[in-house]
């Protein structure tokens, strides 16, 4: 099992660029979520999604797209990638009303 | 909308010293508690949880949280640190029917 894992582990790029991350979980968990994290504010819920084929939009959704075409990966995209938005994202999954687990997280920086 | 209060962001303890991490949260329907622990340049890890029952819960490496329902509270506890236990900590309880609030986070340091 190799349980949470996120493609890739670091990143940079330049204000304007495009990417997307990737998540992945082999536990067969329904819901899946994306959050970063940075110093001093905990962890601030992005998009989260309660199945395959729904998101929802989380705390903080501006700047973000998500998609869960596949009950087992959710993607996370930056169509323009802004400074503010230098951080650590980190992918999460689990059974409905329990523990989620975390993945090992993307450090992105933009500069 | 739903919040919750660490009130420690920043503790440091000696080795062998009991330690108290608060949290308060707003949700009111039912709750299932957690706390995470995140080492230095790790993920986050499940420390204990709570769903139902007795109150006071027990996690790994020693630690336990006690549920107060009406105070809303659910502070972690050890009652004797070790230099390994320096990290993050992070309360979680209930952000709504499918999600949770994570809280600022206490970052714990242990003197050997």
């Amino acid at each position: 099992n190799a349980g949470v894992t996120q493609t890739p582990k670091f990143r940079v790029l330049k204000t304007g660029q495009s990417m997307t991350l990737l998540c992945a979980q082999d536990m067969n968990h329904e819901y899946m979520y994306w959050y970063r994290q940075d110093p001093g504010m905990g962890l601030r819920l992005i998009h989260y999604s309660v199945g395959e084929g729904t998101t929802a939009k989380g705390e903080v959704p501006d700047g973000y797209n998500v998609s869960r075409l596949k009950k087992q990966n959710f993607l996370l995209g930056l169509e323009s990638a802004a400074p503010s938005q230098t951080s650590v994202y980190f992918c999460a999954s689990s059974y409905p009303h329990v523990e989620q687990f975390f993945g090992p997280g993307t450090r992105l920086t933009v500069l | 909308a739903q919040s919750v209060s660490q009130h420690n962001h920043h503790v440091i303890l000696s080795e062998a010293a009991s330690l108290e991490l608060g949290c308060n949260y707003s949700y009111g329907g039912t709750v299932n508690l957690f706390w995470y622990v995140q080492y230095p340049g790790q993920h986050l890890q499940l420390l204990l949880k709570y769903f139902s029952g007795d109150p006071l819960v027990k996690g790994i490496k020693g630690f336990e949280a006690e549920f107060i329902k009406s105070k809303f509270s659910f502070n972690l506890r050890k009652p004797s640190v070790q230099w390994s236990d320096t990290a993050e900590y992070f309360c979680a309880p209930p952000g709504g029917s499918y999600k949770l609030i994570f809280g600022s986070g206490t970052r714990l340091l242990v003197r050997p």
